[in-house]
């Protein structure tokens, strides 16, 4: 079935970019999303990217998309205290809204 | 973008008791609402979707007894955990969308906290 995976934490420097990785399997992919989930909260959609887009630039945020290693990536440009949160991946099917998770990265930035 | 909200964000309830969780969009009529399932430092599981006017459609392994779900109208979807047990506390999440949003776009809630004592 499909399967998205994250790894589990990361740590950088205020100041410092961030990159987060995420790997997906299924195929047909259409959409791939980034998500942003702060303690106790709902998610926040930070940005999303169509499978035919190589990269998506969003002020401090970039989204790199290897379609052929099925390979997303989102980088957080001059990280900041507030950007720490979980940050979950996402992709669905053209045609569905069912959404399959990644198991999140725990982003924490040291000041 | 589009708002979701849950209500309430913290409950709890005893254990045997039911318990009501409501999700509503605000300003865009949601023709289809998600109810997510999140433990503590884990990812979402998908409970089920729900179309406006029709009945739930469960994701294996969901009792569709136990959480019933309803969709009433296209901004209101109620999760109900009937005869909950400690088990069930968790973290719910909602999300909602229209198919007339771009990028085959999910909003979702804040979240509901459920304490089943």
């Amino acid at each position: 079935g499909e399967d998205v995976e994250q790894s589990l934490f990361l740590s950088v420097r205020e100041g410092d970019s961030s990159v987060i990785n995420c790997t997906y399997t299924d195929s047909s992919s259409t959409y791939l999303y980034w998500y942003k989930q702060e303690p106790g909260a709902g998610l926040q959609l930070l940005t999303y990217i169509f499978s035919n887009m190589d990269m998506k630039q969003d002020q401090r945020l970039t989204v790199l998309l290897n379609k052929k290693d099925k390979h997303l990536s989102l980088r957080i440009a001059d990280t900041q205290t507030g950007d720490s949160a979980i940050y979950f991946c996402a992709e669905n099917s053209s045609g569905t809204y069912k959404y399959i998770f990644g198991t999140g990265t725990r982003l924490k930035v040291l000041a | 973008g589009a708002v979701v909200s849950q209500h309430p964000s913290w409950v709890i309830c005893k254990s045997g008791t039911s318990v009501k969780i409501e999700c509503r969009s605000l300003d865009f009529q949601a023709t289809t609402m998600f109810w997510y399932r999140q433990f503590p430092k884990q990812s979402l599981m998908l409970m089920a979707t729900s179309n406006e006017g029709s009945k739930a459609t469960y994701e294996q392994g969901v009792e569709k007894d136990k959480f019933l779900i309803n969709h009433a109208s296209l901004t209101l979807s109620t999760l109900t955990v009937t005869s909950a047990h400690p088990e069930d506390s968790s973290f719910y999440i909602c999300s909602a969308t229209n198919r007339g949003l771009s990028g085959n776009t999910i909003y979702f809630g804040e979240g509901s906290w459920l304490t089943v004592v």
